[in-house]
């Protein structure tokens, strides 16, 4: 059982690269989201969708873009990394928001120097 | 906005004593209240709330809803070094909220 899978597991960028942090699920959740956590902190929202075609803002989404093109997949962009990007990213998945709980991937580490 | 507050933030305490951590909110767009252990990687879930009053167990893990007064707490009795994690608190439904966490000691 797969659940939520993330890649790559670490990153390291320079500021103003980009890249695109994958992830994917196999439990066919119309849901999903990404959430960033920085040391001392919890978890922040950045996007969310609600299904295929469907996006949304979070508490944090500036300098991030997401996508979702099939119910599998929810890529999160960084166009321009920057040194406050730097945190651990967690992509989640549910059947259904409020009623059921969020499966979470295990996490990609970035650091932006 | 939702806000979500924890408290303690830190906490350390021996194996064997009991422990509550709060979780207060903001009542706009209540639909649930979740509890997640982290430790090294993913959070993992412990604990869905929707209605108040009702107490939710499992093992040594307990937690109760005050909708009323608007804060969940989380008690684990008999504490063991393996409870020491990172506890955390969300409420919502689309837009799920965390709190900061609680970080949680136990030491033999």
């Amino acid at each position: 059982n797969a659940g939520v899978t993330q890649t790559p597991k670490f990153q390291v960028l320079k500021t103003g690269q980009s890249m695109t942090l994958q992830c994917a699920q196999d439990m066919n959740h119309e849901y999903m989201s990404w959430y960033r956590q920085d040391p001392g902190m919890g978890l922040r929202l950045i996007h969310y969708s609600v299904g295929a075609g469907i996006t949304d803002q979070g508490e944090v989404p500036n300098g991030y873009n997401v996508s979702r093109s099939t119910t599998e997949d929810f890529p999160l962009r960084l166009l321009s990394a920057a040194p406050s990007q730097t945190s651990v990213y967690f992509c989640a998945s549910t059947s259904s928001p409020g009623d059921s709980p969020l499966h979470f991937g295990n996490g990609t580490r970035l650091t932006v120097t | 906005e939702d806000k979500v507050v924890q408290s303690p933030l830190s906490l350390v305490v021996h194996e064997g004593d009991t422990v509550t951590l709060n979780c207060s909110y903001e009542v706009t767009n209540f639909r649930s209240l979740l509890w997640y252990k982290q430790e090294k990687k993913a959070p993992t879930f412990l604990f869905m709330l929707t209605s108040s009053g009702i107490e939710k167990k499992s093992g040594r893990l307990s937690s109760i809803l005050d909708k009323k007064e608007l804060f969940s707490i989380l008690n684990i009795t008999a504490t063991q070094t393996g409870d020491s994690a990172v506890y955390l608190c969300g409420k919502g439904a689309q837009k799920l909220v965390f709190g900061q966490g609680t970080r949680l000691t136990i030491n033999p």
